[in-house]
């Protein structure tokens, strides 16, 4: 079946622009995260979102980050005034589990901040 | 403040032998383990898991052992083949003790397999 898909593969931006990451998780898995990979370091989480649950976003790095999941399904991470720290591979998963067990990726987005 | 370490980046392997990545950890709470590979510009896929009640799970060549009062993992490929090679992550998590139970990871090791 299909797997986790994320949109676009590859954005650059410049400094200060708005950018919008898009996640299409597994059909029937209630568990999405986020997480992002700088440079040589390992995955950071940033949000989670569980059925109609209230978000965990105790990973967002700052209020500039923000993400939602609509009707269950997909999920959009936005951020705002992008900083060049910003720069890095955006990966979604889905799971069918609670928190904390098997997650399947997407193949991430990679942002590049100019 | 790494909960999760993967003290080796790297680590290199003659095909057919025995590839063996460790995996550290400070939270004595972690009650489950999980292993993900890694190719370039793809995602993480899911290889292998053991829960604290364990101290070995195995699925083909691939191992994981637990050493708890370590708290210390690894995972075993035997024998190690060219396409093995890639980025393993280890990953843990806690279901109890109010915690939110979400996975931690480790920052990978790249392991090459050469012919």
């Amino acid at each position: 079946g299909a797997g986790v898909s994320q949109s676009p593969s590859n954005k650059v931006t410049e400094k200060g622009k708005d950018v919008e990451l898009r996640c299409d998780p597994i059909s029937g898995h209630t568990a999405l995260y986020w997480y992002r990979q700088s440079l040589g370091q390992g995955l950071e989480f940033l949000i989670y979102f569980q059925g109609n649950s209230a978000p965990d976003k105790s990973g967002l790095p700052s209020d500039r980050f923000s993400a939602e999941r609509t009707g269950g399904s997909v999920s959009t991470l936005t951020i705002q005034r992008t900083q060049q720290e910003d720069s890095a591979v955006y990966l979604c998963a889905s799971s069918p589990y609670r928190t904390g067990y098997e997650q399947y990726f997407g193949p991430g987005t990679r942002l590049t901040v100019t | 403040d790494q909960q999760v370490k993967q003290n080796s980046p790297s680590l290199s392997v003659q095909e057919g032998r025995i590839s063996i990545l460790n995996c550290d950890y400070t939270n004595s709470m972690f009650d489950y383990f999980l292993w993900y590979k890694k190719y370039p510009a793809e995602g993480p896929t899911f290889l292998i898991s053991i829960s604290s009640i364990k101290d070995k799970n195995e699925d083909g060549r691939f191992t994981v052992f637990l050493n708890k009062s370590a708290k210390h993992l690894s995972l075993h490929i035997v024998p190690s083949q060219p396409g093995d090679s890639a980025v393993y992550f280890c990953a843990a998590s806690a279901h109890y003790g109010g915690s939110q139970g979400n996975l931690i990871f480790g920052k990978g090791t790249k392991l090459s397999v050469k012919p």
